[in-house]
């Protein structure tokens, strides 16, 4: 079936420092969605992406969609502490009835 | 209330008991989805509903897996004789409508099978 992969599966940071995350298809998809989950939440959906090339930003948060389609990447810029969680990317299927994909998450965790 | 509803928030049952487990969407939402959540894993879709159509069941892992969404709006989704690896987070979402790229995440249901 359909499968979005994503990677590093986790990640341990300072303070500060910069994220970078990706998310890789087989298959060519219209929409590129971002979620965080915190724990013993459900996911918040961070950014959408609609259109290849497409580069938008969410304060520290920027995500770009692939020009093959193919991919995206999020980048988070300072990271602070209350960016601990997992990110996953996702995409809709909307012929389908909007049922979403998600990667296996990166789990993002920041030392002060 | 102002966002999707799930209970209970955790879940602890015996192998071979049933479940329930219940959604109040937000209110409006005509689409309702179910997803799993394994730990360490993403989700995975179960089942949708969109207002009064036939659900797509596609996602359901077997027949002990089945969903209900009475009146358009309360949606319920039972387990018949659990298995261990029923253990998971099981989330709900609504939106506005199918197709509408933003779906609003419940808490989830921690289900523990023993």
């Amino acid at each position: 079936g359909q499968q979005l992969n994503q990677s590093p599966q986790s990640m341990f940071i300072q303070e500060g420092e910069d994220v970078s995350m990706n998310c890789t298809s087989s298959s060519i998809f219209n929409t590129w969605l971002w979620y965080k989950q915190d724990p013993g939440e459900g996911p918040v959906l961070l950014i959408a992406l609609y259109k290849a090339g497409e580069l938008t930003s969410n304060g520290r948060l920027t995500a770009q969609f692939g020009t093959t389609r193919k991919d995206s990447f999020l980048n988070i810029s300072a990271s602070i502490p209350s960016d601990v969680g997992i990110y996953f990317c996702a995409t809709l299927l909307y012929n389908q009835g909007g049922k979403l994909i998600f990667g296996q998450g990166t789990e993002l965790s920041v030392k002060p | 209330g102002a966002g999707v509803s799930q209970s209970p928030s955790n879940k602890v049952t015996e192998k071979g008991k049933d479940v329930e487990l219940r959604c109040d969407p937000i209110s409006g939402h005509t689409a309702l989805y179910w997803y799993r959540q394994r730990l360490g894993q993403g989700l995975e879709f179960l089942i949708y509903f969109q207002g009064n159509s036939a659900p797509d069941k596609s996602g359901l892992p077997s027949d002990r897996f089945s969903a209900e969404r009475t009146g358009g709006s309360v949606s319920t989704l039972t387990i018949q004789r659990t298995q261990q690896e029923d253990s998971a987070v099981y989330l709900c979402a609504s939106s506005p409508g199918t197709g509408d790229t933003i779906q609003y995440f419940g808490a989830g249901t921690r289900l523990s099978v023993l």
